[in-house]
């Protein structure tokens, strides 16, 4: 059962321009979502999260939107570089819940 | 200010022995959650362990498959009898606190990874 989505598996940009990643899910239960950035051969780093009392959370180049009516969230990057270049996993959990779903990723790459 | 560690990197091992993965958390946190990812596929939750105690095994196979978290030492994900399925990348991850109510620091920080290739 696969409680969050991510329907792209890829996403190319060029440099300077808006990345937007997108993930769906499912279960009206979760309230906390997190993006993660992976690089090959390495764990992924946490990149910013959003509880579901917030539709909007910024931090410098990474914007995190929500739309719980929707069940939608996404991640804007702007502007784009190329060390952006990696595997992006969206998560979902309910707050104080431990099982954390993770999206299938999505491989961004940023042209120079 | 070490990361979460994870050894072996690379782990090969032959249909029906043993594989033993570690992960040490980061300094402080004590709680320590394992995922496999599959090629091609998202992070699984399988485990979640406080010191000396499984919390949440819900993502666990039922068979093969146990983990541990010592009082003393690493997080052990231990794998009976491997198959070539269980070929996969292994993911600890530490949390100072699981989510709490009114604060808690809920973000997972994830080691390198150990990758399981069962030939």
């Amino acid at each position: 059962d696969q409680q969050v989505k991510q329907n792209s598996p890829s996403l190319s940009v060029q440099e300077g321009r808006i990345s937007i990643l997108n993930c769906d899910y499912t279960n009206s239960m979760f309230d906390y979502f997190l993006w993660y950035k992976k690089y090959p051969a390495e764990g992924p780093t946490f990149l910013i999260s959003i509880s579901s009392i917030k539709d909007k959370n910024e931090d410098g180049r990474f914007t995190v939107f929500l739309n719980k009516s929707a069940k939608h969230l996404s991640l804007h990057i702007v502007p784009s570089q190329p060390g952006d270049s990696a595997v992006y996993f969206c998560a979902a959990s309910e707050w104080g819940n431990n099982d954390m779903r993770f999206g299938a990723g999505t491989r961004l790459t940023v042209k120079p | 200010n070490a990361g979460v560690m994870q050894n072996p990197r690379h782990l090969v091992r032959r249909r029906g022995q043993e594989a033993r993965l570690r992960c040490s958390p980061m300094k402080g946190h004590s709680h320590v959650y394992w995922y496999r990812q599959l090629p091609e596929e998202g992070l699984k939750f399988m485990v979640y362990l406080q010191k000396e105690n499984i919390i949440d095994e819900s993502g666990m196979p039922k068979e093969r498959f146990s983990a541990e978290f010592p009082k003393e030492g690493p997080s052990i994900l231990r794998i009976q009898q491997v198959v070539r399925g269980d070929s996969a990348a292994y993911f600890c991850a530490s949390s100072l606190q699981p989510g709490l109510a009114g604060g808690g620091s809920y973000e997972q920080y994830f080691g390198p990874g150990t990758r399981l290739t069962v030939t």
